[in-house]
C-alpha cells in the first residue's frame, strides 16, 4: 500500500493567499484526520472525518480553515486567507473504524506564510 | 476523558546507554496505548501498541514497552541507544470512540 499520501510537501505563500492542503488516505480506511503541528504548541488535531463526514472540527482555529471530504479517496484542507501564525507541518491520518486500530499519517505539507 | 502525559520533553542519552522514556496515562476504560516515533523532517510512525494482549509489547528497532495498570503507565525502553534513534517520540492513547490523545512528545538525543 502506499500509505497516506499528502501534497504539497512544502508550500511558501504570501500573507492573504489561499492554501489548498491535499491528502489521499489509506484505501479502506474509513477515518481521516488532520493535525496541526508546531514548536508552540505541539501536535493537535483539527478536524476528523468518518465515512467522509465531518465528526469534530472544534480544533479548527478559526472560520479562515476548512475541510472536505467529496469522497473516500480524497481530503482538502484549505486556509484562507492565511496568516503568517499558520506556518506549521499540516498533517493528515487515516484509520480503520475498529477500536484500538493504528493511525497511519502521511509525511506532512510544511507551509510557510510570509 | 483519555489523556497522556510523558515527563520530560528532553531526554539525553549516551549512545549505548539504557532508553527509557515516560508516559503515564488517564482512562476511564481499558485503553489502547501507542508509541510513535517522529524522526526530523518526516510523519509519525508507529514503534509498537497495545491493545490488551500481553503486558510487555515489543516493537521496532529493538523498542519494547510495558503495560502496567497499577501504575497508569506505558513507559517506552530500549536497552541500548542507537544514534539513529534520535528522534520525537509521541505516546498515544485511544477510546472505542477511535479518538487518540497524543502526549507532547520527549525529543531523545543520544550523545556519541
Amino acid at each position: 500500500d502506499a500509505g497516506v499520501i499528502q501534497s504539497p510537501r512544502h508550500e511558501v505563500t504570501e500573507m492573504g493567499q489561499e492554501v489548498t492542503l491535499r491528502c489521499k488516505p489509506i484505501s479502506g480506511h474509513d477515518y481521516l484526520f488532520w493535525y496541526r503541528q508546531t514548536m508552540m504548541r505541539g501536535l493537535e488535531l483539527l478536524i476528523y472525518f468518518n465515512n467522509n463526514v465531518p465528526i469534530d472540527d472544534s480544533g479548527m482555529p478559526e472560520d479562515r480553515f476548512s475541510a472536505k471530504m467529496p469522497n473516500a479517496s480524497f481530503s482538502t484542507l484549505k486556509i484562507q486567507p492565511s496568516e503568517p501564525r499558520d506556518s506549521a507541518v499540516y498533517f493528515c491520518a487515516s484509520s480503520f473504524t475498529v477500536s484500538g486500530n493504528t493511525i497511519y499519517f502521511g509525511e506532512g505539507s510544511w507551509l510557510t506564510v510570509v | 476523558a483519555q489523556s497522556v502525559t510523558q515527563l520530560g520533553s528532553h531526554v539525553s542519552v549516551s549512545e549505548g546507554a539504557l532508553v527509557l522514556l515516560r508516559c503515564n496515562y488517564s482512562s476511564s476504560v481499558p485503553p489502547y496505548l501507542f508509541w510513535y516515533v517522529q524522526y526530523p523532517n518526516q510523519g509519525l510512525q508507529l514503534l509498537l501498541k497495545y491493545t490488551s494482549a500481553a503486558t510487555l509489547v515489543k516493537g521496532i528497532n529493538g523498542f519494547e514497552a510495558e503495560f502496567k495498570k497499577s501504575e497508569t503507565s506505558f513507559h517506552l525502553t530500549k536497552p541500548s541507544a542507537h544514534m539513529s534513534d534520535a528522534a520525537e517520540y509521541f505516546c498515544a492513547v485511544s477510546d472505542p470512540g477511535n479518538q487518540f490523545y497524543f502526549g507532547t512528545g520527549t525529543s531523545l538525543t543520544v550523545i556519541p
